[in-house]
């Protein structure tokens, strides 16, 4: 079965420079969900969307911005890469309709800022 | 607010004995709740869910049970195996909205042959 599949696995850059993450939902599914998970940490939500409209916003610095596309994917903008950056970003997708019990999760993209 | 409590790790255990990790909400209304479990370097995946109080969850040998009266999802497995080190995450979130998971700190799981 086709699983959230994220871009990329692994990214290094360095501070003050920018990066783009991907996140490909299940087919059919309609609502992306971003996590940040930092060294030893559990996964602290950042933003999510529905039908291509922010659903949610949690913990997302001014410094990051997201976005959904028409084919549902959506990709994880962020600017001036700060060393405290450095973490395992995850996608999750979810399917429509009640109840929404659980989400898929993608296999995440390390992200560390030197 | 909303929030999960897992007690903390790390739980250390010989394998074949039994485990317990403990997990309680703080919720506004009627959670579902989750565990969820990554292994070391990959993503997180679903062990086992329950909707509504008194359901049961299980999958591989895990076992956890919707307890409203204590707020609490406490995971449980009978015989522990090496295989199953890795980090359990207990999670709630509402059904029926665009709700995020709210998760626990984590419980680190090391088993020892």
């Amino acid at each position: 079965a086709a699983g959230v599949i994220q871009s990329p696995r692994h990214l290094i850059k360095e501070k003050r420079e920018t990066a783009t993450l991907k996140c490909y939902p299940i087919p059919r599914h309609d609502t992306v969900y971003w996590y940040q998970q930092g060294p030893g940490q559990d996964p602290q939500f950042l933003i999510s969307f529905y039908e291509k409209m922010q659903s949610d916003k949690g913990s997302i610095p001014d410094r990051f911005s997201a976005q959904q596309f028409s084919d549902y994917h959506s990709e994880l903008n962020m600017s001036s890469l700060e060393l405290g950056d450095s973490a395992l970003y995850f996608c999750a997708s979810s399917s429509p309709g009640p109840p929404r019990d659980g989400y898929t999760f993608g296999s995440g993209t390390r992200l560390t800022v030197v | 607010g909303n929030s999960v409590t897992q007690m903390e790790g790390p739980v250390t255990l010989s394998e074949e004995a039994f485990l317990t990790i403990n997990c309680t909400y703080t919720a506004t209304g009627y959670p579902s709740l989750f565990w969820y479990v990554q292994y070391p370097g990959e993503g997180l995946q679903l062990l086992l869910k329950a909707t509504k109080a008194d359901d049961k969850g299980s999958n591989k040998g895990f076992e956890a049970t919707y307890r409203k009266e204590t707020t609490s999802f406490h995971l449980e497995k009978g015989s522990v195996q090496v295989s199953d080190s890795a980090v359990y995450f207990c999670a709630l979130n509402f059904s029926g909205g665009y709700n995020k998971l709210i998760f626990g700190a984590g419980t680190r799981l090391a088993v020892h042959p």
